[in-house]
């Protein structure tokens, strides 16, 4: 199957700072990617969907102020997590569909900490 | 409404089958899903089959879906100490719904 990407894989920031999170299709054109998050032992919330070159599509509930997403290449996507509180520590992955019909692929997740 | 779910727990011998079950509640779903998640990592795709689907199989796995009473099972056989996990199935309507999960141990 295809191939996703996350960097970092981990971090630890302080509360109040803000942390970008990349995520990389590194052999398929993504033409949608998608972000989500895990609370421990839960399961996997959308957060956002983005298409290449256009402003992504929040949930319900979901701060676009704080979550800043960007895709701006077909293999690329980004989510900032701004002024970082330590609620905002989760599991959060990426996810990529290309062209195909049905598939989607995930990265393996950024868990991040906010002290 | 969009609602998926499964059973939490679900514990199997090594060699048995596995019977991991899913209910969803859209029936205008497209394609249905199961991942599978191993501790601290991403998802892994399984297997797909799409909503005009009754079966699929694929090797050890096998799906099957009643449309009907809108229920979706992924069978596992000679279900193995490396399988032990987190199983999600999902949905695709405009976006894709996760399961609650269930978590399958295996034990010798």
């Amino acid at each position: 199957g295809a191939v996703v990407s996350q960097h970092p894989s981990w971090v630890i920031c302080k509360s109040g700072t803000s942390v970008k999170i990349e995520c990389r299709s590194l052999d398929f054109q993504a033409t949608t990617m998608f972000w989500y998050r895990q609370f421990p032992k839960q399961s996997l919330m959308l957060m956002a969907t983005s298409n290449e070159g256009s402003k992504a599509t929040y949930e319900q509930g979901v701060e676009k102020d704080k979550f800043l997403i960007n895709h701006a290449s077909l293999t690329l996507s980004t989510l900032t997590v701004t002024s970082a509180h330590p609620e905002d520590s989760s599991f959060y992955i990426c996810s990529a569909a290309g062209t195909g019909l049905g598939e989607q692929y995930f990265g393996p997740g950024t868990r991040l900490t906010v002290t | 409404g969009e609602d998926v779910e499964q059973s939490l727990f679900l514990s199997v011998r090594e060699g048995d089958s596995s019977v991991i079950n899913c209910t969803y509640t859209d029936s205008s779903s497209t394609y249905l899903y199961w991942y599978k998640q191993e501790p601290g990592a991403g998802l892994q795709l399984l297997t797909y089959i799409f909503s005009n689907m009754d079966m699929k199989q694929d090797q050890r796995l096998t799906v099957l879906l009643n449309k009907k009473d809108k229920h979706l099972s992924l069978r596992i056989a000679d279900t193995q100490t490396g399988d032990s996990a987190i199983y999600f199935c999902a949905e695709r309507t405009d976006k894709l719904i996760f399961g609650t999960g269930t978590r399958l141990q295996v034990f010798p």
